[in-house]
């Protein structure tokens, strides 16, 4: 089993839609969990870190089951500018040499 | 501003050459790292180091070597060993020690090196 597993996609999605997207993790001792932007040709970005509780911010929702071991965001109002690929990101231990990156999903967002 | 800088951006390389990619930050930060993206793929981990004059492997370090003779420097050599060197290098830091309340990496704008 890959150690975090995500939908390649592309998600083609039209303007204003809510889309979401989820991610599977096999290491069950995993701390943190995160999820990076990346723009075609670009560097990743954070984006926002998904905390046990779920977190929100603004049209971006995070959420985090440690018993299913999978980890979702929700884009809600989907905009021209939130085309890109999302990766989801899962550190197993203290050090940030300890993250696991997902191949990414990629999302268009289409007029 | 305060950030990484990697150069070069474009590099092309003929086969049995080394090369090696610069990476810089001012962000005083003490972990440097290197990764490696394929097409289609994650982000691997060929190098990283967490203090001046120490480095470790990830988890792709055959056929690459790094130095850390300063702190704000993380060098990346690719070298005649390496099988399939043509990816998109980045190089990114962090802060040390207790994780960041974000666990946030600092990436580069990335070196895409191709070998014809």
């Amino acid at each position: 089993r890959k150690e975090v597993e995500q939908d390649p996609g592309p998600f083609n999605v039209p303007e204003g839609a809510t889309v979401a997207f989820n991610c599977t993790y096999s290491n069950s001792a995993s701390q943190s969990f995160f999820w990076y932007r990346q723009d075609c040709r670009k560097e990743p970005k954070l984006l926002m870190s998904v905390y046990s509780s779920g977190n929100e911010d603004g049209r971006f929702t995070a959420q985090l089951n440690r018993a299913s071991q999978y980890i979702s965001l929700l884009i809600r109002d989907s905009k021209l500018s939130d085309s890109a690929t999302y990766l989801c990101v899962v550190r197993s231990g203290a050090g940030s040499y300890q993250l696991t990156f997902g191949k990414g999903t990629k999302l268009s967002v289409i007029p | 501003d305060g950030g990484i800088t990697q150069s070069p951006k474009y590099l092309f390389r003929k086969e049995g050459q080394n090369v090696t990619l610069s990476c810089e930050q001012n962000l005083n930060h003490d972990a440097m790292y290197w990764y490696r993206q394929d097409p289609g793929q994650g982000l691997r981990l060929i190098y990283y180091s967490q203090i001046v004059n120490d480095f470790q492997k990830g988890d792709i370090a055959e056929g690459y070597s790094v130095s850390r003779e300063k702190k704000e420097s993380f060098p990346l050599t690719v070298t005649s060993a390496q099988k399939n060197p043509t990816a998109f290098y980045l190089c990114a830091s962090s802060i040390l020690g207790a994780p960041s309340p974000t666990g946030e990496l600092f990436f580069g704008e990335g070196s895409r090196l191709t070998v014809l």
